[in-house]
């Protein structure tokens, strides 16, 4: 099946630094890519959703300015935590899908443990 | 708008006990639904899918039927593994273009041998 890359796959950061978070689709091209975070025993929260070469759409109660989302490609996009605090620890999870393929779905990566201390 | 709630956990079993994760949705139309599975510490996987009223998805021993009157697709397995210990999600997609998924709030399944 498709390959989606999440890298890192842990990262420990600083409070007020930042960290990128990068989503690879290896054999395909993936024209949409979405962010979902997820706290520790509850469910995916979807963040936004980026088509490759315009702005992403942040859902509600998400801060765009903070989540930074680039997707200036088709096989990659990348999130930035800007700022990060401590409330930002939690799992992040790319998956990315070419929504030209219709009888596709979309491939999650492994996920990225974002610890801020 | 679209949701989906899927029974609480954890669920434990005991190794070949018969397995049944509970899920139902709100949505309009007819979106597809999924349940994808989660490992410890990994990203999720697509267990199986359909796409409309009646339809059947199935893999790896799962199985879910869509069921447009009752709005549910109930998770089964005759006879869970160890292996099958993880997290399971039930998701729906709407029926618009972008693709996203939304996602019940997962079930954890241990099962002990």
């Amino acid at each position: 099946g498709a390959v989606v890359s999440q890298h890192p796959s842990r990262v420990i950061c600083k409070s007020g630094t930042s960290v990128k978070i990068e989503c690879r689709s290896l054999d395909f091209q993936a024209t949409t890519m979405f962010w979902y975070r997820q706290f520790p025993k509850q469910s995916l929260m979807l963040m936004a959703t980026s088509n490759e070469g315009s702005k992403a759409t942040y859902e509600q109660g998400v801060e765009k300015d903070k989540f930074l989302i680039n997707h200036a490609s088709l096989t990659l996009s990348t999130l930035t935590v800007t700022s990060a605090h401590p409330e930002d620890s939690s799992f992040y999870i790319c998956s990315a899908r070419d929504l030209r393929q219709l009888n596709t779905e979309a491939f999650f990566g492994q996920g990225t443990r974002l610890t801020v201390v | 708008g679209n949701s989906v709630t899927q029974m609480e956990g954890p669920v434990t079993l005991s190794e070949e006990a018969f397995l049944t994760i509970n899920c139902t949705y709100t949505a309009t139309g007819y979106p597809s639904l999924f349940w994808y599975v989660q490992y410890p510490g990994e990203g999720l996987q697509l267990l199986l899918k359909a796409t409309k009223a009646d339809d059947k998805g199935s893999n790896k021993g799962f199985e879910a039927t869509y069921r447009k009157e009752t709005t549910s697709f109930h998770l089964e397995k005759g006879s869970v593994q160890v292996s099958d210990s993880a997290v399971y999600f039930c998701a729906l997609r709407g029926t618009s273009n972008t693709g996203k998924l939304i996602f019940g709030q997962g079930t954890t399944l241990q099962v002990k041998p």
